[in-house]
């Protein structure tokens, strides 16, 4: 069965410091793979995707993520993080042909001052 | 990419009545999928509305809970039935891509649903 894992609920990083956020998927088939940032108050908005091709991934807002088959993981990464950050993020992956999304439960960043 | 609207933004309502929720696409497309959004939870899709048939609900969803119709290629309605407040969540639609039919979906901007 589908099912993705975000293991950290609350993430707090200081501005400036780097970002990682986990994600681990089950998934029977080649993964379509994204992931999805939810601001207070906000509908989702989408950071970058993973269809194919070359394993980073770049995307809005200076973030990227890499995929890694061997460890089923799409991780989210960012240099750099602005307080404009602080939201909750989504993994979720797509389920080729049925355009179904599974999504994790979420990980709120706090971005400290 | 598609712009997506939902109408109402929010609302307050009291058990055992019903609320209807509308979502407005800015293209057409062909699917349209309508989730649910729990206090401190993820997305659960509810259904997969498709123009011109009835719509496909997901384990735990019925459709006299939740009826939805889908008129034309921009637009659908998600009906929340005999509300009691565990139906207290934010709702959204979402649809594929319209250009590319590409898998990536798009939201929209949720309704927040608070039942007393």
């Amino acid at each position: 069965a589908q099912s993705v894992t975000q293991p950290d609920i609350h993430i707090t990083v200081s501005e400036g410091a780097s970002l990682e956020l986990r994600c681990n998927y089950s998934y029977g088939a080649t993964p379509y793979l994204f992931w999805y940032v939810q601001s207070p108050g906000q509908g989702l908005q989408l950071l970058l995707k993973y269809f194919s091709g070359d394993t980073l991934v770049q995307g809005i807002k200076g973030f990227e993520a890499e995929f890694k088959r061997s460890q089923s993981s799409f991780n989210l990464r960012k240099p750099s993080v602005h307080w404009s950050d602080a939201a909750e993020y989504f993994c979720a992956v797509g389920a080729y042909n049925f355009n179904k999304f599974y999504f994790g439960s979420g990980t709120k960043l706090n971005v400290k001052p | 990419s598609a712009v997506i609207s939902q109408k109402p933004s929010r609302d307050i309502c009291q058990r055992g009545t019903s609320l209807t929720i509308q979502c407005q696409v800015d293209s057409q497309v062909t699917m349209m999928f309508w989730y649910r959004q729990q206090p401190g939870q993820s997305l659960t899709l509810i259904a997969t509305a498709n123009q011109g048939s009835e719509a496909t609900y997901e384990s735990g969803f019925v459709i006299d809970k939740f009826p939805i119709s889908r008129p034309n290629l921009t637009f659908s309605t998600l009906t929340v039935s005999n509300m009691s407040p565990e139906d207290s969540s934010i709702y959204l639609c979402s649809v594929p891509d319209p250009g590319t039919g590409a898998y990536e979906q798009y939201f929209g901007p949720g309704t927040r649903l608070t039942v007393t």
